[in-house]
């Protein structure tokens, strides 16, 4: 079955900097790799995805590449605010199939 | 627009005891999935369902039991609740294009 590892486990940046958090899988048949992010106390919310046939897709401050030849994806945070404190999930699986999910990432952005 | 929607939002049970948790959507998607998140261990599929009338076992299926009730609504079952099995527990449903939402969790304790 699938296998996605997460890295970092936590990860601490000051307000302003980017932020950037990496995943591998390891089926080369995932074609789906959504992000999402989980505040406390809340589920986890879908903030990008990205298909297999992408390298890379932009959300205003978020962005996710894809490397199909490496299996590695990775999300970018760009100019952090304190309110994307959080801790962020990587995913990858069949597209409307059940996914598999990192272990989860930390993220704390200090003012 | 109330999304996935999970009853309970916390509940205390003791080894032994049994119920049902719920979960319903309202966005007429036709795939629904539970995962439980414990620390450091990331989401963990335990059912999922396609589309009514079919369900299927996931990761961590054992001591769990689930129902889909109509295109709505899709209940986890515990029969003799065990202190492994203390968690926090998400509904998710995706859309046709493969993307799941996420519901608040239920957060249970079994002692």
């Amino acid at each position: 079955g699938e296998n996605v590892e997460q890295h970092p486990s936590t990860l601490s940046v000051q307000e302003g900097d980017s932020a950037v958090i990496k995943c591998t899988y390891s089926d080369s048949a995932s074609n789906y790799f959504p992000w999402y992010k989980q505040e406390l106390g809340k589920g986890p919310q879908l903030i990008i995805d990205i298909r297999s046939n992408v390298g890379e897709k932009k959300d205003q401050r978020i962005a996710v590449t894809l490397n199909k030849t490496a299996k590695h994806f990775s999300l970018h945070i760009t100019e952090t605010q304190p309110e994307d404190s959080a801790v962020y999930f990587c995913s990858a699986g069949d597209s409307g199939y059940a996914l598999n999910f990192g272990k989860g990432t930390s993220l704390l952005v200090t003012p | 627009n109330a999304g996935v929607t999970q009853t309970p939002k916390f509940q205390v049970l003791k080894t032994g005891q049994s119920m049902t948790l719920q979960c319903a959507q309202d966005m007429n998607h036709n795939s629904m999935y539970w995962y439980r998140q414990d620390p450091g261990m990331g989401l963990r599929l335990i059912y999922y369902s396609a589309s009514e009338g079919t369900t299927d076992k996931g990761e961590v299926p054992n001591g769990y039991n689930v129902s889909r009730l109509n295109k709505r609504e899709f209940s986890l079952r515990l029969e003799s609740a065990a202190p492994s099995q203390t968690s926090v527990y998400f509904c998710a449903s995706s859309d046709i294009q493969g993307r799941p939402h996420f519901g608040n969790g239920t957060r249970l304790t079994v002692t």
